[in-house]
């Protein structure tokens, strides 16, 4: 069964600077998709970024950027420029693809709080 | 607004009864997924429809059902309700497409009293 790990329960960035979270997952298939979401004080789940694992090139979406590493099963997410509206529970998560299921695994998430 | 509707979002109600939770997925998405998001619990997955039938299951409790219908909404019903049954239960939808991430709604917080 695959699972999905964030070992930070807890970070915290300066506003303006970087900010790295870590993810780590176990699977046997090759084929799948990574996901990080963002969950705000209002609770709502935010797509933030998505990695297909038959690329290599590391996704990004503005201020936000992965680093994938397939052989070592590791899928970081890395905040730039960091604002006060960053400040949220960050999920990773895990899909296979959905001729195989497709259902979502979540990490524990990261509680990341952003000093202003 | 995601798109996904689920209501109510908010619901009280004592141990013992019986709820119904309910999501209206995105237009033209055909899968539908629920998920329990309690506090030591992360997210975890309960159950996902694909065009009326029944995908796949996870860590649903039997007390717990679910069912889509023909216009693709989904509805979530949770019976003999114990305290730890309180939490956030999401729905989520998503197109079936490869690189989908799924769309959520904003949730039903649950309190059992």
């Amino acid at each position: 069964a695959q699972t999905v790990t964030q070992s930070q329960p807890e970070m915290s960035v300066q506003e303006a600077e970087t900010v790295t979270l870590s993810c780590t997952y176990d699977t046997s298939e090759s084929d799948y998709y990574l996901f990080w979401y963002k969950q705000p004080p209002s609770r709502q789940m935010i797509l933030v970024i998505r990695q297909e694992a038959y690329k290599q090139q590391n996704a990004t979406e503005n201020r936000f950027s992965v680093n994938f590493q397939k052989a070592a099963k590791s899928f970081s997410l890395k905040i730039s420029d960091s604002q006060l509206g960053d400040a949220a529970m960050y999920f990773c998560a895990y899909r296979s693809p959905y001729n195989q299921g497709g259902k979502l695994i979540f990490g524990q998430g990261t509680e990341l709080s952003v000093k202003p | 607004d995601s798109g996904v509707t689920q209501t109510p979002k908010h619901l009280i109600t004592a141990t013992g009864q019986r709820v119904t939770l309910r999501c209206s997925p995105r237009s033209g998405d055909l899968s539908v997924y629920w998920y329990q998001q309690s506090l030591d619990q992360g997210l975890q997955f309960l159950i996902q429809y694909y065009n009326g039938e029944e995908r796949a299951k996870g860590n649903i409790l039997e007390r717990f059902s679910a069912q889509q219908f023909p216009d693709l909404h989904s509805e979530l019903n949770l019976s003999s309700l114990e305290l730890g049954d309180s939490a956030l239960y999401f729905c989520a939808s998503s197109t079936g497409q490869a690189d989908d991430g799924y769309t959520f709604g904003s949730g039903t917080r649950l309190t059992v009293v």
